[in-house]
């Protein structure tokens, strides 16, 4: 069975400084990774995803995350964070299995940017 | 607008009642997926319809069911609701019957509130 940690509910940083998400997975088989954003009152927005294509993966708003196989990762990052990141970010796992698959979710890092 | 219509935006509603939300999928997406996000729970997968049938199940109470109809659109049927279902449940669709890589598009949720 797949599943996704995200350590750390709540990540304070300046405005700024560098944007660090963690996240890590379990899956039986080669998975696709995702990162969504949930601002307040809305739904979630995909901010970018892992398909074998590439390791390293460019999102929007300047996001980009790397996945280690090695170290089943596929940690969310930004050089320089800015007051509109403040948002819910969640990582998901999904992987084919039997023709058909479905999103996991992890439990969300709430991002807090600070002037 | 992501595509992804979802109403009603708010439901309140008392113990032991019944509610429908309603969901339209993206154009052209075939698979409908729900979710039920808590603060306790995260964000849960309840159940999976693809082109009107039901593909996949996940942690949906029996007091839920749910259904896909020829239009493609979706209701999520929950009875002898509790205070435990407040939640904000969150419908999304995608193209096939799996992520394929591409994850899912989301609708802006409806917030369900038991009093």
């Amino acid at each position: 069975a797949q599943s996704v940690t995200q350590l750390g509910s709540h990540v304070s940083v300046s405005e700024g400084a560098l944007v660090l998400l963690r996240c890590n997975y379990s899956s039986s088989v080669p998975p696709y990774l995702f990162w969504y954003v949930q601002y307040p009152n809305q739904g979630l927005q995909l901010l970018l995803k892992y398909t074998s294509a590439a390791t390293l993966v460019k999102g929007i708003n300047g996001f980009e995350a790397e996945f280690k196989k090695s170290e089943t990762s596929f940690h969310l990052t930004k050089p320089s964070a800015h007051m509109s990141d403040a948002a819910e970010y969640f990582c998901a796992v999904s992987d084919e299995d039997g023709g058909y698959s479905t999103l996991t979710f992890g439990k969300g890092t709430m991002l807090l940017v600070s002037p | 607008d992501s595509g992804v219509t979802q109403t009603p935006k708010h439901l309140i509603t008392a113990t032991g009642q019944r509610v429908t939300l309603r969901c339209s999928p993206r154009s052209g997406d075939l698979s409908v997926y729900w979710y039920q996000q808590s603060l306790d729970q995260g964000l849960q997968f309840l159940i999976q319809y693809y082109n009107g049938e039901e593909r996949a199940k996940g942690n949906i109470l029996e007091r839920f069911s749910a259904q896909q109809f020829p239009d493609l659109h979706s209701e999520l049927n929950l009875s002898s609701l509790e205070l435990g279902d407040s939640a904000l449940y969150f419908c999304a669709s995608s193209a096939t019957f799996s992520t394929g890589g591409h994850g899912y598009t989301f609708g802006s949720g409806t917030r369900l509130t038991v009093v």
